[in-house]
């Protein structure tokens, strides 16, 4: 089946620090493959998308690659600021399936 | 500025009573879908209509059921609330050529 996985546990740092969150899938077909941002007291956004293999998508400072090689799509940005804790979701989308697979989430919290 | 939007933001009940979630999008959508998002569960999807009329169980169906009488609105319903029915309810309507998601801000749903 389609599935996502990313890292356990919250993230923590520091302002102007670098962020990664991994995130790798397993999908039946080829994947569009999508990360979410969920400010606090909001609904998702979509941040940034990739639609095969080698594309990178980017937005507001955040990069990810779509690596088939790997099954990986890691989210990072070079300088993180306070507003950008948020927790954030990694997401595929198989053509011809309806649904999408979120994985679970992780929490970031950007200290000053 | 496209938009979903659910009714409610905030509700209490008791368990045993009948509780709707309404949602309505603006952006002429045929896809639709709720999801619930608890602590270390990630977002789990309970219904999707691909449209008016139709629906399709997620994968966590049972306890709820819901309409779609018109392509705008796709309500979520609660036949008899229970407690672990306690939860961030959210809706989504889907861009069928890009795949993204477009999220309310959620409804949060205490039932007591």
């Amino acid at each position: 089946g389609n599935s996502v996985t990313q890292m356990e546990g919250p993230v923590t740092l520091s302002e102007e620090a670098f962020l990664t969150i991994n995130c790798t899938y397993t999908a039946t077909g080829y994947p569009s493959l999508f990360w979410y941002v969920q400010y606090p007291g909001e609904g998702l956004q979509l941040l940034l998308k990739a639609t095969k293999a080698d594309d990178k998508g980017s937005n507001k400072g955040f990069e990810a690659t779509y690596r088939k090689e790997t099954t990986s799509f890691h989210l990072e940005k070079g300088s993180v600021q306070v507003s950008d804790s948020a927790v954030y979701f990694c997401a595929l989308k198989v053509y011809g399936n309806n649904r999408l697979a979120f994985g679970k989430g992780n929490q970031v919290v950007v200290i000053p | 500025d496209v938009k979903v939007t659910q009714s409610s933001r905030y509700l209490v009940k008791r368990t045993g009573e009948k509780v709707f979630l309404e949602c309505v999008q603006d952006m002429d959508h045929e896809n639709m879908f709720w999801y619930r998002q608890d602590p270390g569960l990630g977002l789990r999807l309970i219904y999707f209509s691909y449209d008016v009329k139709m629906k399709e169980k997620g994968d966590i169906p049972e306890g709820y059921s819901v309409s779609r009488e018109k392509k705008e609105r796709f309500s979520l319903i609660l036949e008899s609330a229970s407690t672990n029915q306690t939860s961030m309810y959210l809706c989504a309507s889907r861009k069928t050529s890009t795949g993204e998601l477009f999220f309310g801000e959620g409804s949060r749903l205490t039932v007591l």
